[in-house]
This record gives C-alpha cells, sequence and structure tokens, in this order.
C-alpha cells in the first residue's frame, strides 16, 4: 500500500500561472481533504470531500478549485497563482467522520515568484 | 473566537524525562481530541485518539489526557528518547461541522529530545 501520494514534491510558479496539484489514495477511503501549512498557523482546512462527485468549502477557500471524479483521486487547482499562496500542501484521506484517523500525504512545497 | 492553542515556543527536555505538551482550545465542544506527529518535511501522522467521555488514554510511552471542563488536552511522552524529537499537533472535531470529518489543527508544538 502506497497510502496517500502527492504529485509534485515541489514547484515553483511565477503569478499568475496555473498549476493542479494531484492527490492519490489506496484506502479505498471516502473522505479527502486538502489543507495548506504556514509557519505558526498550523494546518487549515482548503477543501474536503466526502465521497467521490462531491466537494467542499473549508476555512481558506479563495483561489482554490477542487474535484473528486474519482473516489481515489482528489486534485487541487489554483487558476492564477498569487504570492500569498506560497506554502506547503498537504493531501489527506479518512475511512469517515471525525473518530476516524486522517492519513497524510507527503506534502507539496509551492513557491509563487 | 473559537482557537486552539498550543505552546509555540519549543519544548527542550533531557533524555529519560517525561514530556508534557498542552493543547488548549476555546469556544469548541469537541466530540474527540486527536493528536499528530510530524517530523520536518514530512506530513503528520496519527498518534492516539481521546473522547470526550474519557479522561485518560495509553499507547505504549505515550498518554493523553482531556479535561472538557477545562477544555485542555495534555500530551505526555515518558521515557523520552531523542527519536521522539518533532512537532506534536494536536486537532479536534468543532462538533457543529454536521458530521463531517473536519478537524481544526494547531500550530503545534515542536519537542527537542537531548542525549
Amino acid at each position: 500500500n502506497a497510502g496517500v501520494t502527492q504529485t509534485p514534491k515541489f514547484r515553483v510558479l511565477k503569478t499568475g500561472q496555473s498549476m493542479t496539484l494531484l492527490c492519490a489514495q489506496d484506502m479505498n477511503h471516502e473522505y479527502m481533504y486538502w489543507y495548506r501549512q504556514d509557519p505558526g498557523m498550523g494546518l487549515r482546512l482548503i477543501h474536503y470531500s466526502v465521497g467521490e462527485g462531491t466537494t467542499a468549502k473549508g476555512e481558506v477557500p479563495d483561489g482554490y478549485n477542487v474535484s473528486r471524479l474519482k473516489k481515489q483521486n482528489f486534485l487541487l487547482g489554483l487558476e492564477s497563482a498569487a504570492p500569498s499562496q506560497t506554502s506547503v500542501y498537504f493531501c489527506a484521506s479518512s475511512y469517515g467522520t471525525s473518530m476516524y484517523t486522517q492519513y497524510f500525504g507527503p506534502g507539496t512545497r509551492l513557491t509563487v515568484l | 473566537s473559537q482557537k486552539i492553542e498550543q505552546n509555540s515556543e519549543a519544548l527542550n527536555i533531557q533524555e529519560g524525562k517525561t514530556a508534557t505538551l498542552t493543547c488548549n482550545y476555546t469556544n469548541y465542544s469537541p466530540a474527540y481530541l486527536q493528536w499528530y506527529r510530524q517530523d520536518p518535511g514530512r506530513g503528520p501522522v496519527f498518534l492516539l485518539l481521546i473522547r470526550e467521555n474519557e479522561k485518560e488514554k495509553r499507547k505504549e510511552r505515550l498518554k493523553v489526557t482531556f479535561d472538557t471542563t477545562l477544555k485542555q488536552s495534555l500530551f505526555h511522552i515518558t521515557a523520552s528518547q531523542p527519536a521522539d524529537s518533532a512537532t506534536y499537533l494536536c486537532a479536534l472535531d468543532p462538533s457543529f461541522s454536521g458530521g463531517y470529518n473536519k478537524l481544526i489543527f494547531g500550530a503545534g508544538t515542536r519537542l527537542a529530545v537531548h542525549p
């Protein structure tokens, strides 16, 4: 089992460019999440999904879009990158509601110049 | 306002001692509280979950307490080792999240165990 994988590991963008981060899990989990982690601020939820074809906004959704076309994949898109989106992005998945563990991917370090 | 507070200053302890990390929260009534470990450059890894009706939970050298009156959880590592050095995050279920698994994370406390 690979668990949760993220692609790419590192990326540098110029302001205004777009990109998509891919998250894949092989644990057959229903729930998937995208977080960003900034120094001193902890993990903040961007968007999440409770099943294939569903998405919902988290705490900091502005500037991001997501799609969950397949149960095992959760994509995070930046349509027009801004320097404020420089961060480390983590994807996570879980079997169900808050009594269950979240499994995290290794992260993507994104720099927007 | 709602918030989770963990000590932002690093905790430095000597090998073999007990490390105690604190997680305080305000204006939440969580049904569950979880602790995660995060090593530099890696994603968080789950350690323990404690329910609101549990006072204490243990796993090997780890112990978590949950005081819903004080709105506080304590995370203890006994007989600490240099390999325990990491950042420890607490996370809670805000309970008003409509049943979806929207954990709210604290910023974490960095623990350094010195030989």
